[in-house]
């Protein structure tokens, strides 16, 4: 099975400031004769559906804000969220879909400082 | 609007049966792959099994197979998870999910709860 770690589990930030979320896969999950990475991340609020906000590790999901980015490629990922706005406060998990079974990371949960 | 809403969540013994419904709309359910995930409390997100358009491919984790069984009707646009031989360790909330190749669509979840 792939691993999915996330780093941090946590981080507290402040309001305008950046927000970066880590995430390793035991193996590449980049599809070559496709060129893709298959992973996306998601967005998880109390008493909300998941969203998702990257799919192929950098294409941004429908009404995603500018805010947050992604990138990486192979077994290395990141999230960014450029500004913390207050609604950003959730659980955010990278997932792969490179192989069965599919996995996620552990989450990260992010919060204001 | 899209619309995932899933059902069928209880408290049941260990060792009993559940089936789990997943109800969507506005989702183009005929022509998608459809997952569902859990997770336990506290905890992270776990995918369980995915089932392609047709439903006649189907994945699940090691941990269910041969007691979990995921289905479709397509013309009711619903999924099911039959789960029998529960055990505590099945203890989560039940999502349904759209996709394959990453998950749109997402419902509220079912929770399940396996506890004599």
């Amino acid at each position: 099975d792939i691993v999915m770690t996330q780093s941090p589990d946590s981080l507290a930030v402040s309001l305008g400031e950046r927000a970066t979320i880590n995430c390793k896969s035991s193996q590449s999950v980049l599809n070559s004769p496709d060129n893709k990475n298959y992973l996306a991340w998601y967005q998880q609020k109390p008493g909300q559906p998941l969203k998702v906000l990257f799919y192929w590790a950098s294409t941004r999901g429908s009404g995603v804000p500018d805010r947050f980015s992604a990138s990486g490629s192979g077994a290395d990922f990141t999230l960014t969220i450029s500004s913390l706005h207050a609604e950003d406060v959730a659980v955010y998990y990278c997932h792969q879909y490179y192989a069965t079974p599919r996995t996620f990371g552990q989450g990260t949960k992010v919060e204001i400082k | 609007e899209v619309q995932v809403v899933e059902s069928g969540g209880d408290l049941v013994q260990p060792g009993g049966s559940l089936r789990l419904s997943c109800a969507a709309s506005e989702i183009d359910f005929s022509n998608s792959w459809m997952s569902w995930v859990r997770q336990a409390a506290g905890g992270g997100l776990e995918w369980v099994a995915h089932i392609n358009h047709r439903g006649n491919e189907k994945y699940y984790v090691d941990s269910v197979k041969g007691r979990f069984t995921i289905s479709r009707d397509n013309g009711k646009e619903s999924l099911y998870l039959q789960m029998n031989s529960l055990k505590v360790e099945d203890t989560a909330v039940y999502f349904c999910a759209r996709g394959h190749y990453g998950l749109d669509s997402w419902g509220q979840g079912t929770l399940v709860t396996v506890s004599s």
